[in-house]
């Protein structure tokens, strides 16, 4: 079946503008997870959506970025005010919920901020 | 907290040879733990994990790893590299809640 997808594959804003990415996780899946991918900091934990529940923002690196998860399936990943250190890959996954479970990896969206 | 030490940014094999990439982790209590492989510009997919059960698993592209509870480590394995191998490899742990802690990864070359 389908993949977790990522859109857009790559994005380069300049410093000040606003960025938004999407993830569509695997049909089923009642959990989606954000991640940053960067050289300084390796893979990062940013949010994590479990179907109605309310979200854990706690690895979100500030007050710029948000996130949503419309109708239990797509999220966007919004970046307000972008700073050069927001440059980084932003990674999707999915599960189906609970730790053991695995996550599914999109391919993310590579964000180069000017 | 939790966090994963993987020993070796970089490891390189000649095809193959023993394959062993070494992780180990932190965590208050057991964890689960798993090992992804990641490509060049693509997103992580797992190999092989550990919930409970037999600490040794066995995974795809004939990875395996042992989780070692006494020595808190879960080192990968596979007795022959192919050159496909090459990638970068992490390792991940997931104690009692849904986020996954990630350690530095290593870089496998495989040389021919």
């Amino acid at each position: 079946g389908a993949g977790v997808s990522q859109s857009p594959s790559n994005k380069v804003t300049e410093k000040g503008k606003d960025v938004e990415l999407r993830c569509d996780p695997i049909s089923g899946h009642t959990a989606l997870y954000w991640y940053r991918q960067s050289l300084g900091q390796g893979l990062e934990f940013l949010i994590y959506f479990q179907g109605n529940s309310a979200p854990d923002k706690s690895g979100l690196p500030s007050d710029r970025f948000s996130a949503e998860r419309t109708g239990g399936s797509v999220s966007t990943l919004t970046i307000q005010r972008t700073q050069q250190e927001d440059s980084a890959v932003y990674l999707c996954a999915s599960s189906y919920g609970g730790p053991q479970e695995t996550q599914y990896f999109g391919p993310g969206t590579r964000l180069l901020v000017l | 907290a939790q966090s994963v030490t993987q020993l070796g940014s970089h490891v390189s094999v000649s095809e193959g040879a023993l394959v062993l990439l070494r992780c180990n982790y932190s965590s208050s209590v057991p964890p689960y733990l798993f090992w992804y492989v990641q490509y060049p510009n693509q997103g992580l997919q797992l190999l092989l994990k550990y919930t409970t059960g037999a600490t040794l698993v066995k995974g795809i592209n004939g990875f395996e790893a042992e989780f070692k509870k006494s020595e808190t480590s879960f080192h990968l394995t596979k007795p022959s590299a192919h050159m496909s191998d090459a990638a970068e490899y992490f390792c991940a742990v997931s104690p009692n809640d849904y986020k996954l802690s990630f350690g530095a990864g290593t870089t496998v070359t495989v040389r021919a």
